[in-house]
């Protein structure tokens, strides 16, 4: 049960797209379309943003988007707002009812 | 609206217990599998335990399998953990969530405020 891997850190200017990884094995990312994507502002509670690898919740901006290759899933933000600036983990089942998260990725609009 | 509010958090010593409490409200409790997940200081997000809508199964991450354990009273809308053997490292914001289901039905995903638990002496 080791966490998924991601990028400690990404960057990018306004309107400009950004994308973090999220490796993980053939028993999490790679075994299951159940990979989930949260933001998460200082001192909130996460927000999903994207689940089953590429589907937009209700309420969430089309800005976001997400993809899966093999072991590694990728959420992309295109069009960079301030707003955007947040930590943002991915959540994969992991099987046998399990899940596992992302070690998290810090945002920062420059 | 849609809610979920944890309670019982606080400073424990090595070794100790405690008991947090999620009340839900605004959705039909009973009809879903429920989640606690930690976040410790600076760190990032951890799932710990999960239990079926019914209460009749419960999963745990390795590190707290023995030592702690989820549990629900659908009549009182409530979740609970019972945390026990307290150690440093469960020092963590703990957050009570209904996570986008396996396969997802609906897209519907919640979280509470999390509780902040402290284990030290």
């Amino acid at each position: 049960q080791s966490a998924l891997t991601q990028p400690a850190s990404v960057s990018g200017s306004p309107r400009q797209s950004i994308t973090i990884s999220c490796t993980g094995t053939s028993s999490d990312v790679g075994g299951y379309n159940y990979v989930s994507w949260y933001q998460q502002h200082p001192g909130k509670a996460p927000k999903l943003v994207i689940y089953e690898v590429t589907k937009w919740p209700s309420g969430v901006s089309n800005r976001f988007s997400g993809s899966k290759s093999g072991n590694t899933a990728s959420l992309t933000i295109s069009g960079l707002q301030a707003e955007d600036e947040a930590d943002y983990y991915c959540c994969s089942y992991a099987g046998r009812t399990k899940w596992v998260f992302g070690g998290g990725t810090k945002l920062t609009v420059l | 609206q849609v809610q979920l509010v944890e309670s019982g958090g606080g400073v424990v010593q090595p070794g100790g217990s405690l008991r947090l409490s999620c009340a839900a409200s605004g959705f039909t409790f009973s009809s879903y599998g429920m989640h606690w997940v930690r976040q410790a200081p600076g760190k990032g997000l951890e799932w710990v335990a999960f239990i079926r809508s019914d209460g009749s199964s419960e999963y745990y991450v390795d590190s707290v399998k023995g030592r702690f354990t989820i549990s629900r009273d659908n009549s009182k809308n409530t979740l609970y953990l019972q945390m026990n053997s307290l150690r440093t490292d469960d020092t963590a914001v703990y957050y009570c969530a209904k996570l986008v289901g396996v396969p997802a039905t609906t897209d519907f995903d919640c979280w509470g405020q999390g509780t902040l638990v402290t284990v030290s002496s």
